[in-house]
């Protein structure tokens, strides 16, 4: 199972684009990249997820080199509501035997 | 996108008694379902992999005969926590992947129990 390593904590203030940066050196090639969000008291909630080059929906976009050894996410124009711990996630989707496995994180908090 | 939910959010029980936290698949079958802890201020820690008409797989350090884990359909995952005492508070999760979808959907999560033993 791919290893992930994420900046503990990052502040940004509102208006600005954050960049969380993911690094899962020993990916295999099946593995997919899938970033969660997680406010305080919730279940992690699903934002992107991608394989390879860059990845854009209407919330987030997923850039990942062509080494597939990290991946960034970046939320254009923060605003205080996506405060909250960013997960990212490595692991064979296309197999049975999935288990979506959790590293430490990275709390954002986003200031006035 | 497929949701999963949970019930109740939040369950206050005194020591010694046991509660039941359920996980539905609302709108997709679900042949597997993942159950986790999380502690304050950490990530969510993996307790047992729950699988559709058969044993639950549990990962090391969780005890089995305390967190009874129940998979009787394709739509519905319990977890009882036996004997509770006040070191299981924790804030428990569980989810799901829609196989039907495609194979490298995401996995779904629910909105989470908050356990007190007091």
């Amino acid at each position: 199972l791919a290893k992930t390593t994420q900046p503990i904590s990052m502040d940004s203030y509102e208006g600005q684009e954050v960049n969380i940066t993911c690094s899962h050196n020993n990916i295999a090639t099946n593995d997919y990249i899938t970033w969660y969000q997680q406010f305080p008291s919730q279940g992690p909630r699903f934002i992107i997820q991608g394989y390879k080059t860059k990845v854009t929906n209407e919330v987030a976009s997923l850039f990942i080199p062509a080494d597939r050894k990290s991946s960034t996410l970046s939320l254009p124009r923060v605003s205080l509501s996506d405060t909250a711990v960013y997960y990212c996630l490595v692991g064979d989707q296309t197999g049975g035997s999935y288990i979506p496995t959790f590293g430490r994180g990275t709390s954002l908090i986003v200031h006035p | 996108g497929a949701v999963v939910s949970q019930h109740p959010s939040w369950v206050i029980c005194k020591s010694g008694t046991s509660v039941k936290i359920e996980c539905r698949s609302l709108d997709f079958q679900a042949t597997t379902m993942f159950w986790y802890r999380q502690f304050p201020k950490q990530s969510l820690m993996l307790m047992a992999t729950s699988n559709e008409g058969s044993k639950a797989t549990y990962e090391q350090g969780v005890e089995k005969d305390k967190f009874l884990i129940n998979h009787a359909s394709l739509t519905l995952s319990t977890l009882t926590v036996t004997s509770a005492h006040p070191e299981d508070s924790s804030f428990y999760i569980c989810s799901a992947r829609d196989w039907g979808v495609g194979v490298n959907t995401e996995a779904f999560f629910g909105q989470g129990t908050r356990l007190t033993v007091v």
